[in-house]
């Protein structure tokens, strides 16, 4: 069974830093393209991120490029994305998802990240 | 990359069909047939329902059905269920990208 299990999220100041995970299990891993993507409250669903298989190519939303990092450690069936000078525009519910022939087959169940004050 | 234009709400009754649009640009809907739809429950994560514009996953009611006309993709929900009710999001492959609707909540009534 195809398991994503996002953690990390919490509550940071803004300007602050957080670092997301997401455990992967049931699957290859090291054949899939994986993806981020946030929900903010109330709202929907908006593309953050993605990093290919092997890692060496990476893909940013304009919101958060230059602040925000992904990356993904295979050995371990993790895949992360470093948050930087985070704003309160950046709480959202953020969601691992796996990809497959374009589509989003698998998502996790979401960590959420408050920014404020 | 600018959202896919969805209505924010439709509804229907039990057993009526309903329809959901998704409108893009040659960019994206229209120029790719990777376009997905994402049904989420309340405090829920987006499950997908539909795959490469009209492909069902298993498991996925065929009373789940899409197409794609230009750059207008629709999700069709026929016979509807008590349990349809939710938020729906399209989504479209963008070179290299993806971009989502902006989300259509659906009610039965």
């Amino acid at each position: 069974e195809v398991q994503l299990v996002e953690s990390g999220g919490g509550l940071v100041q803004p300007g602050g830093s957080l670092r997301l995970s997401c455990a992967a299990s049931g699957f290859t891993f090291s054949s899939y393209w994986m993806h981020w993507v946030r929900q903010a409250p109330g709202k929907g669903l908006v593309w953050v991120s993605r990093i290919n298989s092997d890692g060496s190519s990476t893909s940013y939303a304009d919101s958060v490029k230059g602040r925000f990092t992904i990356s993904r450690d295979n050995a371990k069936n993790t895949l992360y994305l470093q948050m930087n000078s985070l704003r309160a525009e950046d709480t959202a519910v953020y969601y691992c998802a796996r990809v497959s022939v374009a589509t989003f087959d698998y998502w996790g169940q979401g960590t959420l990240v408050t920014v404020s004050s | 990359q600018s959202a896919l234009t969805q209505p924010a709400s439709v509804s229907g009754s039990p057993g009526q069909s309903i329809t959901i649009s998704c409108t893009g640009t040659s960019s994206d809907v229209g120029g790719y047939n990777y376009v997905s739809w994402y049904q989420q429950h309340p405090g829920k994560a987006p499950k997908l329902m539909i795959y490469e514009v009209s492909n069902r996953p298993s498991g996925v009611s065929n009373r789940f059905s899409g197409s794609k006309s230009g750059n207008t993709a629709s999700l069709t929900i026929s016979g509807l269920q008590a349990e349809d009710e939710a938020d729906y999001y399209c989504s479209s492959y963008t070179s290299s990208s993806f971009v989502f609707g902006g989300g259509t909540k659906l009610t039965v009534l």
